[in-house]
């Protein structure tokens, strides 16, 4: 069974571009999650979509952003890079309601 | 308080140690526990999900304490290829929302 895709693998992007990510979910899984990994720190939760629409955000201001497909895959925009929003990029996906998630191998995001 | 808290280690262990890592969590009404493993520069891997009766997969031993808050995770006759951040994960009460600590540093040396 296919695992989670994520692409690009790496993005170089300059400060004030927008950058999209892209994410397939494990099949059968319903629900995205994207994470941001800055060099050093833990995993900060970002966006959650199920079914189409959004569940929850983290703490990030409203120029990430996002959205889900009718075929379950995601997509993670940023708009007007900033220095530090370069990190990795997590996406997990799971079963609706079952909270074990299987991560992608994620996309490195370097902003100059 | 950190909602997720773990010691960052490094751990660094003799092959054939027993090793055992601790996380404590804020939120009295979380409901599903995880121990996650990130090697260096990858993607973090489930290991195992805790349960309440503690649970064992081979040498990988997981305990969870809901009255005082804290998971642990107990590895015997520990492996070069252990060598790993062990990640403490907590879902809120709905379930759905996890919030991962920073991870514990592990090294097992020959």
């Amino acid at each position: 069974e296919a695992g989670v895709t994520q692409s690009p693998t790496h993005l170089i992007k300059t400060r004030g571009q927008q950058a999209t990510l892209r994410c397939s979910p494990i099949s059968g899984h319903t629900s995205v999650y994207w994470y941001q990994q800055a060099l050093g720190l833990g995993l900060q939760f970002l966006l959650w979509y199920d079914e189409g629409e959004e569940r929850n955000r983290g703490n990030f201001p409203p120029r990430f952003s996002g959205r889900q497909f009718p075929n379950y895959s995601s997509e993670l925009n940023v708009n007007a890079l900033e220095l530090e929003d370069s990190a990795l990029y997590l996406c997990a996906s799971s079963l609706r309601g079952l909270s074990e998630q299987y991560f992608g191998p994620g996309t490195r995001l370097t902003v100059t | 308080r950190k909602e997720v808290e773990q010691d960052p280690g490094p751990f660094n262990v003799p092959e054939g140690a027993t090793v055992a890592f601790n996380c404590t969590y804020s939120n009295s009404a979380s409901q599903s526990f995880f121990w996650y493993r990130q090697d260096c520069r990858k993607e973090p891997k489930l290991l195992m999900s805790v349960y309440s009766s503690g649970n064992e997969d081979g040498r990988f031993t997981a305990q969870l304490n809901r009255a005082s808050q804290y998971i642990s995770l107990l590895i015997r006759d520990s492996k070069l290829s252990d060598s790993a951040t062990y990640l403490c994960v907590v879902s809120d009460g709905s379930g759905d929302k996890l919030t991962f600590g920073t991870g514990t540093r592990l090294a097992v040396r020959p």
